[in-house]
């Protein structure tokens, strides 16, 4: 089972700021990573897939990237809508699909 | 767009059983394979199964094999996740999602979840 490892745990940033959220996989996991944000009381939305693919819908400001064991996600100008918890999630060696711990965005 | 929609959920006693529902829309469903993914409270998202469009492959979860089914019905646009020997770590929200990608090529994700139902087990 592959073992996907975020950081920071919580990450805090100020509104219009940047974020950057790491994710490491205990081997390689190819391109086939996915992120999602999940707000309290709502169900994941995905943001990322493939790596860097922006999901229908996704602002521009969110960006992906990476291969292999490090990824990494980029949230530009922090909007009061994007504080959250951010999950990654390998899909290439299956099953288990597994996810990371998450990555708790707040403000600071 | 697809939309999930799950119920089914509820306390139940350790060692009872509950039978979840999801009704799928938007979307042509025998197309898709679909998800049962749960969170349990304050904690991460763990995967539980996962059924092709024509049911003829499913997978689990270690921590629920023998105890937990996938089924589907595509006449009625709806997936099922029939749960027994319910134990007290099963307590969790329980999510569906649609799964998109290529999954007979191995690689595929969830896409879109529904609002998922709760789940609580006493002991």
């Amino acid at each position: 089972e592959i073992v996907m490892t975020q950081s920071p745990a919580t990450l805090s940033v100020s509104p219009g700021e940047r974020a950057t959220l790491s994710c490491r996989a205990s081997q390689s996991v190819s391109g086939n990573l996915a992120w999602y944000q999940q707000k309290p009381g709502q169900a994941p939305r995905l943001l990322i897939y493939g790596a860097s693919t922006r999901a229908t819908g996704i602002p521009a400001r969110f960006s992906g990237s990476g291969s292999g064991t490090e990824f990494t996600l980029t949230i530009n100008s922090l909007q009061s809508e994007d504080f959250a918890v951010y999950y990654c999630h390998q899909y290439n060696d299956w099953p288990p699909w597994t996810f990371g711990q998450g990555t708790k965005v707040d403000i600071k | 767009q697809a939309q999930m929609v799950e119920s089914g959920g509820g306390l139940v006693q350790a060692g009872g059983s509950l039978r979840l529902s999801c009704e799928a829309s938007g979307f042509t469903f025998s197309d898709y394979y679909m998800s049962w993914i749960r969170q349990a409270p304050g904690k991460g998202l763990e995967w539980i199964s996962y059924m092709s469009g024509r049911s003829d492959y499913s997978k689990y979860a270690d921590s629920v094999k023998g105890r937990f089914t996938i089924s589907r019905d595509n006449g009625q646009n709806s997936v099922h996740l029939q749960m027994t020997n319910l134990r007290a770590d099963d307590t969790a929200v329980y999510y569906c999602a649609r799964v998109e990608g290529f999954c007979s090529g191995g690689s595929c994700y969830p896409d879109s979840w529904g609002q998922g139902t709760l789940v609580t087990v006493s002991s």
